[in-house]
C-alpha cells in the first residue's frame, strides 16, 4: 500500500522568504505525483503535476521536483507572500491506469507579514 | 467551464435521517471520485467510477454508506441512516483519461454535520 508522508505538518514564516515543502511516498513505481493547495472551509486547487517521466515543474513562483528513485517530491515556493497561506497537500498516483491518489495529511503554511 | 458541482454546500441532518450529497463532474470527464475528510483521518477516498461504472469502493466505510453514477454528469453518495461519526467534509472531483494526465478537479465540498 502507498504511504505518502508530509514534514512538516506546519510551518509559520515571515513574508518574502523562500521555503520548501517536503512529500515522500513508499512505493517509487508512481504515475504521476499532483500538489494541491487547500484554502480554509474551500475545496482542493490543483498547483502543479508532475509525470512519473519529469524532474521538476514550474508555475510562477512555484516549483515541484520529483525524485521517484528516493520517493520524495519538494514543493519550492520562492519569495512567500501572505496570500500563500494555505494547506498544501501531495499526492501520488499509482502506476497504472486505475485512478486513485494517495494523499498525504498536508504542511499548514502560514505567512505573516 | 464551471468546475466540479456539489450540492448542498451545507447539511445539518439528525441522527438516523437520511442524506444525499451530489455531484455534477466536469464534462468531458470519465472519472468521478467521492472523499471524505476529517480533522482526525485526513483525506478518504471513499469510492470511484470510470465510465459511470464503480471500479473500487473499499473505502465505503459501511453499508449505510451507497454511492450512484446514473449518467456521465451526475452521482450521488447516500448515507442512510446517518450517525454523528459520519460529520465531515464530503469532496467530489473528476478527472480525464486523455492526455494521460489524469490531473484530478475538486468540487468545493459539502461540509455534513449530524446531530
Amino acid at each position: 500500500k502507498q504511504e505518502v508522508t508530509q514534514i512538516p505538518a506546519a510551518l509559520s514564516v515571515p513574508e518574502g522568504e523562500n521555503l520548501v515543502l517536503n512529500c515522500s511516498f513508499t512505493d517509487s513505481a508512481i504515475y504521476n505525483l499532483q500538489w494541491f493547495r487547500q484554502d480554509p472551509g474551500k475545496g482542493l486547487t490543483s498547483l502543479l503535476l508532475i509525470q512519473s517521466s519529469q524532474r521538476e515543474q514550474t508555475s510562477g513562483r512555484l516549483n515541484a521536483s520529483l525524485d521517484k528513485s528516493s520517493g520524495r517530491s519538494t514543493l519550492y515556493i520562492a519569495a512567500s507572500q501572505p496570500g500563500d497561506s494555505a494547506t498544501y497537500l501531495c499526492a501520488v498516483k499509482r502506476g497504472s491506469t486505475l485512478g486513485r491518489l494517495y494523499f498525504g495529511r498536508g504542511t499548514q503554511l502560514t505567512v505573516w507579514p | 467551464d464551471a468546475g466540479v458541482i456539489q450540492s448542498p454546500r451545507h447539511e445539518v441532518t439528525e441522527m438516523g435521517q437520511e442524506v444525499t450529497l451530489r455531484c455534477k463532474p466536469i464534462s468531458g470527464h470519465d472519472y468521478l471520485f467521492w472523499y471524505r475528510q476529517t480533522m482526525m483521518r485526513g483525506l478518504e477516498l471513499l469510492i470511484y467510477f470510470n465510465n459511470n461504472v464503480p471500479i473500487d469502493d473499499s473505502g465505503m466505510p459501511e453499508d449505510r454508506f451507497s454511492a450512484k453514477m446514473p449518467n456521465a454528469s451526475f452521482s450521488t453518495l447516500k448515507i442512510q441512516p446517518s450517525e454523528p461519526r459520519d460529520s465531515a467534509v464530503y469532496f467530489c472531483a473528476s478527472s480525464r483519461t486523455s492526455g494521460g494526465a489524469y490531473e484530478q478537479y475538486f468540487g468545493p465540498g459539502t461540509r455534513l454535520t449530524v446531530t
